[in-house]
């Protein structure tokens, strides 16, 4: 069935620096495109997302880029602040199961 | 504007036995999901409605039954939990409409439900 494969796994940063997850998906039909963040013991909550008719959009310091011919989008965090240690999820959809997500990534901003 | 509720939020049950989570989303979205995450791992699909009166399979349906009573409601039952089922489990909704997948909606979750089988 349809996949998505999320890198890296986990990703450990110094504070100030900059951080990106990517996303790969197999359903070319996907045309939406959002990032999750979950703190310990809460639920994902959106934080950013990018539909197929552009390919980047900024909200502050988080920024997602979408390519389409190679069918991978990135989460870009840049000046990390501890604030910023969660676990990210991408979303994407399937033929067969509508939304699924990634794998997630867990980020370690260190102060 | 409570947005999605679940409960109960956690829930102690013994090998064999049966239960019911419930789920409600006072936004009017037509679809609406079971999710189930393990300790440290992502989300996986449990069953999804894409509108009231459907329900589909997703990726890890086994051991699970849901109905899409109304609009708002949609519950999650275990018939005979095994330990393999301790996990937290999200219900969540979107305004998708079920036949137009692709175009995308912004999903919003419950606060989890925390069920341990032992």
């Amino acid at each position: 069935g349809e996949n998505v494969e999320q890198h890296p796994s986990t990703l450990s940063v110094q504070e100030g620096d900059s951080a990106v997850i990517k996303c790969t998906y197999s359903d070319s039909a996907s045309n939406y495109f959002p990032w999750y963040k979950q703190e310990l013991g809460k639920r994902p909550q959106l934080i950013i997302d990018i539909r197929s008719n552009v390919g980047e959009k900024k909200d502050q310091r988080i920024a997602v880029t979408l390519n389409k011919t190679a069918k991978h989008f990135s989460l870009h965090i840049t000046e990390t602040q501890p604030e910023d240690s969660a676990v990210y999820f991408c979303l994407t959809t399937s033929g067969t199961y509508k939304y699924i997500f990634g794998t997630g990534t867990r980020l370690k901003v260190l102060a | 504007n409570a947005g999605v509720t679940q409960t109960p939020k956690f829930q102690v049950l013994k090998t064999g036995q049966s239960m019911t989570l419930q789920c409600a989303q006072d936004m009017n979205h037509n679809s609406m999901y079971w999710y189930r995450q393990d300790p440290g791992m992502g989300l996986r699909l449990i069953y999804y409605s894409a509108s009231e009166g459907t329900t589909d399979k997703g990726e890890v349906p086994n051991g699970y039954n849901v109905s899409r009573l109304n609009k708002r409601e949609f519950s999650l039952r275990l018939e005979s939990a095994a330990p393999s089922q301790t996990s937290v489990y999200f219900c969540a909704s979107s305004a998708l409409d079920g036949t137009d997948y692709s175009s995308g909606n912004t999903i919003y979750f419950g606060e989890g439900s925390w069920l341990t089988v032992v």
